[in-house]
């Protein structure tokens, strides 16, 4: 157990709908990533926080959003969903300082799974 | 930008051979961290190893070791003896200033009993 709790597990929706993916952090962590993992695709960074704030940004596209909340936990917001959004969803969280420096691993949560239909 | 490139897409081999995961990886930061990471067959990402850029030694863990070459930008990752429950995806991954870190597209790891 990484101590990364996301929710939920398995998500099946339609076309054009509006899905929120929930990621709970390991106590004391303060950065947050999300990742997209697509059939036969790598991990693909989508965007980190880190205490609240946007700290990094990869390929996210516009139809999705995240923040992390005072309490830390993190939602990622996925609307207008196609097809091609069917992945699975990870957050991992870390420890890291304010200068941004990574001082230790990412802690993998078990995804999110999102079918598309 | 940064770029992690694992050429292996899929690798099979019989256990108790030996099999080596190829990483590229380039970035412009003079300061960065290198990973490895396992994915089974249950779908969980398992951290292997952190490896900071000014830290050039080589590390064994049983089985598994990691080959850290800054000269060719490589960070190869090596299974001893292989077994059965290696069977896995490998992703290599690379962190640097900007706080993104980026994960290769993996290698689909066989072990053949």
């Amino acid at each position: 157990d990484s101590g990364v709790t996301q929710t939920p597990k398995h998500l099946i929706t339609a076309t054009g709908q509006r899905v929120t993916l929930r990621c709970s952090p390991r106590s004391g962590d303060l950065s947050v990533y999300w990742y997209q993992q697509s059939l036969d695709q790598g991990l693909q960074f989508l965007i980190q926080y880190y205490n609240g704030e946007e700290r990094a940004k990869g390929n996210i596209l516009e139809r999705f959003s995240a923040q992390q909340f005072p309490d830390l936990h993190s939602e990622l917001n996925l609307s207008s969903l196609e097809l091609g959004d069917s992945a699975l969803y990870f957050c991992a969280s870390s420890v890291a300082i304010p200068t941004g420096a990574l001082t230790g691993e990412l802690f993998f949560g078990e995804g999110s799974r999102l079918t598309v239909l | 930008a940064q770029k992690v490139t694992q050429a292996q897409t899929e690798i099979s081999v019989v256990e108790k051979e030996d099999v080596t995961l190829d990483c590229v990886y380039e970035t412009r930061d003079t300061t960065y961290y290198l990973f490895w990471y396992k994915q089974p067959p249950s779908g969980e990402l398992v951290f292997l190893i952190r490896r900071n850029s000014f830290d050039e030694q080589n590390e064994i863990s049983g089985r598994y070791s990691w080959n850290f070459q800054k000269s060719t930008s490589s960070f190869n990752f090596t299974i001893t003896a292989s077994q059965v429950v290696d069977s896995a995806v490998y992703f290599c991954a690379l962190g640097g200033r900007d706080d993104k870190i980026i994960f290769g597209k993996g290698t689909r790891l066989h072990i053949l009993p």
